[in-house]
Formats: structure tokens, sequence, C-alpha cells
């Protein structure tokens, strides 16, 4: 059973820091998602990550995919407050059987 | 633009009611999703469908069932609710392969009293 593991689970961090959220997995997967989601609402698509050494980046967020240590990161650089959200990883399960599988789950408050 | 909507953002059930919780999308996907959503547990899949009138249980199937008659429709289906059924309730589309990028609707956040 596929396994995925983020952490921290919460992280309260100040403006202009950076910081990285860990998502690591079970099993043998190539291909890794990150989402995002604010208070109240639905999950929105932030990086699709589909090799080793995949590498994604868009505004101050920057995902990585490294296989073989079944781990991806999420780094974020200099935060700002309209980063705040829940981030969530999620692992192609293998076989194309299950979909995909989501970790817990990254609750990021970033303070003024 | 993937659109995904559900049929209503809050509803509020008593117990042993039977619920419908209905999820279209627009962009002609094969698979669909039912997840439910509650704090320090992540998403559940509950049940997906890949293809008109296929099913295929997720991990936490019990208490719902699932229909889906037409490609752009999906609904799930609470036959008695129960109190431990009060959650948010996510449903998602992709298109093939199953472990393609999902797509999420605006979430159904249900109650039951």
């Amino acid at each position: 059973e596929l396994k995925v593991e983020q952490n921290p689970l919460f992280l309260s961090m100040q403006e202009g820091k950076n910081y990285t959220i860990y998502c690591n997995y079970s099993t043998t997967s190539d291909r890794l998602y990150w989402y995002r989601q604010d208070p109240g609402k639905s999950l929105e698509s932030l990086f699709v990550l589909l090799s080793n050494g995949a590498v994604k980046q868009e505004g101050r967020l920057m995902a990585s995919l490294d296989t073989k240590a079944r781990l991806s990161t999420l780094h974020i650089t200099a935060a700002v407050h309209d980063l705040s959200a829940t981030y969530f990883c999620a692992v192609d399960s293998g076989g194309g059987a299950d979909g995909l599988t989501f970790g817990k789950g990254t609750h990021l408050i970033i303070q003024p | 633009d993937v659109k995904v909507t559900q049929s209503s953002r809050y509803l509020v059930k008593r117990t042993g009611e039977k619920v419908f919780l209905e999820c279209v999308q627009d962009m002609d996907h094969e698979n669909m999703f039912w997840y439910r959503q509650d704090p320090g547990l992540g998403l559940r899949l509950i049940y997906f469908s890949y293809d008109v009138k296929m099913k295929e249980k997720g991990d936490i199937p019990e208490g719902y069932s699932v229909s889906r008659e037409k490609k752009e429709r999906f609904s799930l289906i609470l036959e008695s609710a129960s109190t431990n059924q009060t959650s948010m309730y996510l449903c998602a589309s992709s298109f093939n392969p199953r472990w393609a990028e999902q797509f999420f609707g605006p979430g159904t956040r249900l109650t039951v009293l």
C-alpha cells in the first residue's frame, strides 16, 4: 500500500524567509503532483512532476522530484502572506488502478 | 479551462436520509473521482470511475455508492446518512491515464444531524 508523508504538517513562518516542505512516499513512482488549497476552497493544481529530476518553478515556489529517494520538495523563497494555504502532494498509486494517493497536507501560515 | 462543478456548496441532512451529491465536468474527461476530506486525514478516495457505467472502490467505500450514467456526470450516494459522514466531499476528473493530473470541483460541505 502506498503511503505518502508530508512534513511538516504545520508551519508558521515570517515573510521574507525561505523554507522547504517535504513529501516522502513509500513505493516506486515517477509521477507526483502538488496542490494548493485556500481555506474553504477546493484544490488548485500547482505542479506536475513526471520524471526523476523534474524541477518546476512558479513565482516564489519551486518543486522538485527525486524518484530514487522517493522524495519531492516544495521550496518557498522569500515568503509572502499570499502564499498562506494548505499544500498537498499526491503520488501516482502505481499500476494506474487507484489514481492518486494524497499526503495529509502542510498548513502554512506566513506572518507579516 | 477545465470546469468541475458540484451541485451544492453546503448541505444539511438528517440521519437516515438518502443523500445525492452531483458532480459535472465539461472537459470530456474519462476519469472521475469522489474524495472526502477531514481535518488531519487529508483526502481519502471513496470511489472512482474510468468510464460510463464503470466504477471502482477506493479506500473508504463503505456507506457510499456511485452512479455514472453519462460521461460528464458522476454521482455520490449516501444510502442512509450517518453523523460520521459529516465531511467535505470533493469531486475530481482527469483524462486517461488514471494517474493523470486531477482537476477538482469546489467541494460540498455536508453536515448530517
